[in-house]
């Protein structure tokens, strides 16, 4: 039983460039979310998807854009990389909001 | 909206000693959840402890207890013997009813001194 997983764990990019997060989850989970974690601001949310099939804006969506693959998998794409993105991110998913979330190891992305 | 404030940036403790991690929380929702969260330096985001609001009894796992007092809109995590691996970052967060996604606030570096 892997958890959450995410791919990469680290990423480089240049200002412009785009890549895609991924995660997954072996869990059988319904809710999913992507996190950014920044020094002295703790976690805030991105993108979250409730259920398979829904996705929708969290506190900090801006540059972002998520896609829920299947009830597994839920992605994040930086289109233009900016350096303001650089940042560590947090995927984690729950079967309902009444209970804890498990995260991921977290991606710590980088953009110069 | 909302709002989880930990008002406390960083706390030490002598190992071995108890040690109270403040959060206070603002919703207007009279069902909500409230959730501790531990992060060491390796990154790792660890659950430690759940309340709900209509609990009757305040959350307790292990050495891990959360003081719950309502009508103050607090919520602080009490860590009873502490050890040297207890030194990380701690969240509280909350989610209010329905299915929103959990709000976090900004931690309290917690270090435990020998």
């Amino acid at each position: 039983n892997a958890g959450v997983t995410q791919t990469p764990k680290f990423q480089v990019l240049k200002t412009g460039q785009s890549m895609t997060l991924q995660c997954a989850q072996d869990m059988n989970h319904n809710s999913m979310y992507w996190y950014r974690q920044d020094p002295g601001m703790g976690l805030r949310l991105i993108y979250y998807s409730a259920s398979e099939g829904t996705t929708d804006k969290g506190e900090v969506p801006n540059g972002y854009n998520v896609s829920r693959l299947n009830k597994r998998e839920f992605s994040l794409r930086l289109e233009s990389a900016a350096p303001s993105q650089t940042s560590v991110y947090f995927c984690a998913s729950t079967t309902s909001p009444s209970y804890e979330q498990y995260f991921g190891p977290g991606t710590r992305l980088t953009v110069t | 909206a909302q709002k989880i404030t930990q008002t406390q940036p960083g706390m030490f403790v002598q190992e071995k000693e108890a040690v109270t991690l403040d959060c206070t929380y603002d919703t207007s929702d009279p069902s909500y959840g409230l959730f501790w969260y531990k992060q060491p330096s390796s990154g790792e985001m660890i659950f430690l402890i759940y309340q709900g609001s209509y609990d009757q009894q305040n959350a307790t796992e292990g050495r891990y207890s959360l003081n719950f007092q309502k009508a103050r809109k607090s919520a602080n995590l009490v860590i009873s013997a502490s050890q040297l691996g207890d030194s990380a970052m701690y969240f509280c967060a909350m989610r209010d009813q329905g299915n929103t996604p959990l709000v976090f606030g900004k931690g309290t570096r917690l270090s435990v001194i020998a």
